[in-house]
Formats: C-alpha cells, structure tokens, sequence
C-alpha cells in the first residue's frame, strides 16, 4: 500500500521558474527520498534525508521535512528542460529494510 | 545505472508460459529488490533479498518467485505468466537495507498475451 502520496500530480512550469512538489505520508519514518525518472529509464536516487533532519540541499534541489505534520517538499531551482521528469518519494519506516514509494508526479518544465 | 543490467530488457510471451527476469550486478551490494511499476500504481515490491539465499515476499508476490544463488544475481520467475503480470520491472539494489538509498536497473517491460 502507498505510503507517500505526491502533490500535485502534474505540474508544468517554463524554463527558469522554481518547481515544488509535496508529499504527505502516513505512519513515522526513518528517512525520505526523493527519486526522479525519465521517460523509459530506471529511477535516480536525488537526495535523501533523516527523519532527525529538517532541511537538506544539494545543488539547485531543496528538501524539506516536517515530521509533525507528516509532509516533505522538494523544491528545484530554476528549471531546465532536463529536468522534465516523473518524481518520486519514498519513504523508509521504521525497522523495515524497504522503502514504500508514492505513485509519483510529472514534471514538464517547457523551453 | 550503478553496474546494474537487467535481461531481457523486453520480453512479449503468452499467458501460462513460464518467464524469468535476470537482474545482475557488479557492485558487490548485499541488498536487491524487485519492483513492478503499473499507471496508477507507482512501484510496488515484490520480492527482496538480503544476501545469497536469503529471501523475502514484498507487498504483491503472489505469481512470482525470486532466487538468489550469487552475490550478483537475482532471478525472478512467473511460474505461469497471467495478462496481470503485463508491466514493466525494475532491479534495484543497495549496500545496506533499513530503508536507505537503492539504484536502480533500466527495467524490463514484459507483455504477456
């Protein structure tokens, strides 16, 4: 079953803005993960962050996790046409040696 | 791909054939998943394993089974192939479980007819 679920489901911005994506889960976690897709190929860990950490970055990515009220964003800085994708979070509970991943969101960053 | 292959990487075979998918790896990683990835349904796991030999089902097992005999390979069989097992399958793997970063494979896409 689902655990993380992402928002909004598609989003479709130009070339240069800033993207968002949330994602909500239900039950406590060890860590988030984001992952990205392209079309075709396998998933791309992005960054991975602690259910002990509030913020992480790396390069123009942006986490953030809110434990309490069970959400996470990610946040790309100016967009590149590159970076049109599916993205994906996961999540790791506690003990368990699988990550539960959410249905992902599509990302179309126009040129 | 982080030394990852997956073989076939398509495969087209007829309900109640049998199927196996090789997933094969170069880093020496202790972990590796099977993942099925359905419209509608993100990735869902089916099997993992944890070392050579050492196996457990995941979220949608049932009509699929998986063997790990090596440290670099991990096979997964659909004893009878069915048009629900119509997806594309992803290998993934990790150095340590408890839930941590996993590379993925090109994934294979299996049509059963």
């Amino acid at each position: 079953s689902q655990q993380g679920e992402e928002d909004p489901q598609a989003l479709s911005i130009q070339e240069g803005e800033n993207a968002t994506m949330n994602c909500s889960y239900k039950t406590s976690i060890n860590n988030l993960q984001w992952y990205r897709q392209n079309s075709g190929r396998g998933l791309v860990h992005l960054i991975l962050i602690r259910s002990n950490e509030r913020e992480k970055h790396s390069g123009r990515l942006r986490v953030t996790l809110d434990t309490s009220k069970k959400s996470s964003s990610l946040l790309i800085t100016a967009s590149r046409a590159a970076d049109t994708a599916s993205y994906f979070c996961a999540t790791a509970q506690g003990g368990s040696e699988k990550l539960v991943f959410g249905k992902g969101m599509k990302l179309t960053v126009n040129p | 791909d982080a030394g990852i292959t997956q073989s076939p990487r398509h495969k087209v075979t007829e309900t109640g054939t049998p199927v196996t998918l090789r997933c094969h790896q170069t880093e020496n990683h202790r972990y590796m998943y099977w993942y099925r990835q359905d419209p509608g349904h993100g990735l869902r796991l089916i099997h993992y394993s944890y070392g050579v030999k050492d196996t457990d089902k995941g979220e949608v097992s049932d009509g699929y089974s998986v063997s790990r005999s090596k440290t670099e390979d991990f096979l997964l069989t659909l004893e009878s192939a069915t048009s629900s097992q119509t997806s594309v399958y992803f290998c993934a793997i990790s150095p340590t479980g408890i839930g941590e970063t996993q590379y993925f494979g090109p994934g294979t896409r299996l049509l059963v007819l």
